[in-house]
């Protein structure tokens, strides 16, 4: 089956600093990879679309100059979160789908902890 | 925005019980999938169906999609003490999922 990771599977940063959460589709490539953040308990919400050559479209809300993506080949998308605060904190999860296939292949998350 | 609604939020059986899970959503939809999430981790699919079909299967899992109530249902027969996890319907359009609030089901031995 399809593979993604995330790189790393948790980090703890100050406040103010910059950080950044890689995913890779290890034995496919995609054009497209999403981002979503989930809150303890709840439910996954798309922040951005990330395009392979291009620049990603974020969803209403998400401040694209806080949360910087960039898919730089068909392989590794990142999302950084620049001067994040503890609002910040978060689980942030990536997907990819299959080239024509309808379902996502998810990465195993990131836990982000701002203090 | 989250699609639509998930019921029951929390469902807690004893090994060996069916679970059914509900799921409501709001637009038209190209198909509706069945996402399993253990704690902590990333979402694993488990079942997609098109909303031209009204059943499908797949092992212990049967999912029914009612497009004129724009609902669905999630049955897992037979559960398992490995089946603990949250479960989450997701509607896809234009390859974005947009994903119900979940239930968390949890089996007991």
């Amino acid at each position: 089956g399809a593979v993604v990771s995330q790189h790393p599977s948790w980090v703890i940063c100050k406040s103010g600093t910059s950080v950044k959460i890689e995913c890779r589709s290890l034995d496919f490539q995609a054009t497209t990879m999403f981002w979503y953040r989930q809150f303890p308990k709840q439910s996954l919400m798309l922040m951005a679309t990330s395009n392979e050559g291009s620049k990603a479209t974020y969803e209403q809300g998400v401040e694209k100059d806080k949360f910087l993506i960039n898919h730089a080949s068909l392989t590794l998308s990142t999302l950084t979160v620049t001067s994040a605060h503890p609002e910040d904190s978060s689980f942030y999860i990536c997907s990819a789908p299959l080239s024509g296939a309808y379902e996502q292949y998810f990465g195993p998350g990131t836990r982000l902890t701002v203090t | 925005s989250q699609q639509g609604e998930e019921d029951p939020q929390a469902l807690s059986i004893q090994e060996g019980e069916n679970a059914t899970m509900n799921c409501s959503y709001k637009t038209s939809i190209n198909n509706l999938q069945w996402y399993r999430q253990n704690s902590g981790r990333g979402l694993v699919h488990l079942i997609l169906i098109r909303s031209n079909e009204r059943e499908k299967h797949s092992g212990r899992l049967r999912v029914t999609l009612d497009t004129s109530k724009k609902s669905s249902s999630l049955l897992i027969t037979a559960s398992r003490a490995a089946d603990t996890a949250s479960y989450f319907c997701a509607t896809e359009g234009a390859q974005k999922l947009v994903f119900g609030q979940g239930t968390r089901l949890t089996i007991n031995p």
